[in-house]
């Protein structure tokens, strides 16, 4: 089992629509989690954290964590040409020394307009 | 205030050569993390550099090695370099190696090996 598991895509998804991203993580000892998205031949952007059990907004982004299901979900509302790229998910273990990141393939999003 | 930099951007090698890429950190930021992406694939954890030592290391053999200097800026090196090595080279940085602090990534050096 992959440490951090996303659906390749492509999600297509039209102008104005909400996009729902999904996330599963194998490590039950991982506390913190991010989204990152990344533009074709650009490097991740970090767009939400979030390391609590519930819903996290940010504009027009909301990141959701279960940690009982381990599943982190971003959706993005109002969803526009210009949010098509790829969404990284990403899994950090805290404690001691595990600061590094853990990403999933990501999951490519296209919003036509 | 200046992000993450990255140099060079792109970078040409043939197979057996070796390189170096750098990296300066966001400002206020003093961890710094190397990462590779090859096409399609989701960015991997290659080693982190806080207080100049290297404080964890992914499954990369020892070909890759890297350094941090006292101004938090850091190297990755690679020796003998293989076909496989082609890829896009991350760094990012952070306010302290721990605690779920977020890493910001640079703009990266393309890498390729013919």
């Amino acid at each position: 089992q992959k440490e951090v598991e996303q659906n390749s895509g492509p999600l297509s998804v039209p102008e104005g629509a909400i996009a729902s991203l999904n996330c599963t993580y194998s490590d039950r000892g991982s506390q913190s989690f991010f989204w990152y998205r990344q533009y074709s031949g650009k490097s991740p952007e970090l767009i939400m954290s979030i390391y609590s059990n519930g819903d996290k907004e940010d504009g027009r982004f909301t990141a959701q964590l279960n940690k009982a299901s381990q599943y982190v979900s971003l959706l993005i509302r109002d969803s526009q040409p210009s949010d098509s790229a790829t969404y990284l998910c990403a899994v950090m273990r805290d404690g001691g020394s595990q600061g590094n990141l853990i990403f999933g393939k990501g999951t490519k999003l296209s919003v036509k307009p | 205030d200046a992000g993450v930099t990255q140099s060079p951007t792109h970078l040409i090698k043939t197979r057996g050569q070796q390189v170096t890429l750098r990296c300066s950190p966001k400002s206020g930021h003093d961890t710094v993390s190397w990462y590779q992406q090859a096409l399609g694939q989701g960015p991997q954890f290659i080693f982190q550099y806080y207080e100049e030592e290297e404080r964890q290391r992914g499954n990369f053999p020892d070909r890759f090695s890297g350094h941090q200097f006292p101004n938090y800026s850091s190297e990755l090196n690679v020796n003998a370099l293989l076909l496989g090595d082609s890829a896009l080279y991350l760094c990012a940085s952070s306010s302290g190696p721990t605690l779920g602090q977020p890493q910001h990534f640079g703009d990266g050096t393309r890498l390729s090996i013919l």
